[in-house]
């Protein structure tokens, strides 16, 4: 299948560790933001999302933080496991309109 | 039950032809969005559908590119006289209900894509 994020930044983490994945998001205007997870060969697959009038949000094993003072997101990953290997994408939508903005990703590789 | 379905998973064709792309989206789901993904980057997105019309196109590239949901379940992508740069996955995903819902319901389910690749 198609190989996702050959030239992506990469985060490598030991099994078991806890994984942060950053991003800058671009529209100041944006209020609600999803973080997605890639593996290769398939479709963005939903992890977990936080609107503008939160600034964190949990999740089974996942948090994410919002700080929009300076427009950043991120996706903490509790104990993580070769199963979260994949690239990891956000995703802003800005107020009142219908499209996503995606982020260019991170690769995330998790070592035995 | 059945996840987003993305038909054909590869597509070869030669610059200059007309290419149709199918997604069959989740049964119930009223929204549903096409993106382009070229390598190494994330979903760029294209067109999104409300049930049977376009209630957003400003992502598509030029008028080479078209769009349709005539029953408001599946759609096609058509792409008129393909040229090497739009060489890419193209991904459809649907969610039950648009972006501006509260809650659970604009959650988006991404097909596998397609592969598209113009010589």
């Amino acid at each position: 299948g198609e190989s996702v994020g050959l030239h992506l930044p990469t985060l490598s983490v030991q099994e078991g560790d806890n994984s942060i994945i950053n991003c800058a998001y671009s529209n100041s205007a944006s209020d609600y933001f999803i973080w997605y997870k890639q593996e290769s060969g398939k479709g963005p697959q939903f992890i977990i999302d936080i609107r503008s009038n939160m600034d964190k949000r949990q999740g089974q094993r996942v948090t994410v933080l919002l700080n929009k003072t300076v427009k950043h997101l991120s996706l903490q990953i509790a104990a993580t496991q070769p199963g979260d290997s994949a690239v990891y994408f956000c995703a802003e939508r800005p107020s009142g309109t219908y499209k996503y903005i995606f982020g260019t990703g991170t690769r995330l590789k998790v070592l035995a | 039950g059945a996840g987003v379905s993305q038909t054909p998973s590869n597509k070869v064709t030669e610059k200059g032809k007309y290419v149709e792309l199918r997604c069959d989206p989740i049964s119930g789901h009223t929204a549903l969005y096409w993106y382009r993904q070229s390598l190494g980057q994330g979903p760029e997105f294209l067109i999104y559908f409300q049930g049977t019309g376009a209630a957003d196109d400003s992502g598509l590239p030029n008028d080479r590119f078209f769009a349709v949901r005539p029953e408001g379940s599946v759609s096609t992508l058509k792409i008129q006289r393909t040229e090497r740069g739009d060489s890419a996955v193209y991904l459809c995903a649907s969610s039950l209900r648009g972006p501006l819902a509260i809650g659970t319901y604009n959650e988006q389910f991404f097909g596998p894509g397609t592969r598209l690749t113009v010589l």
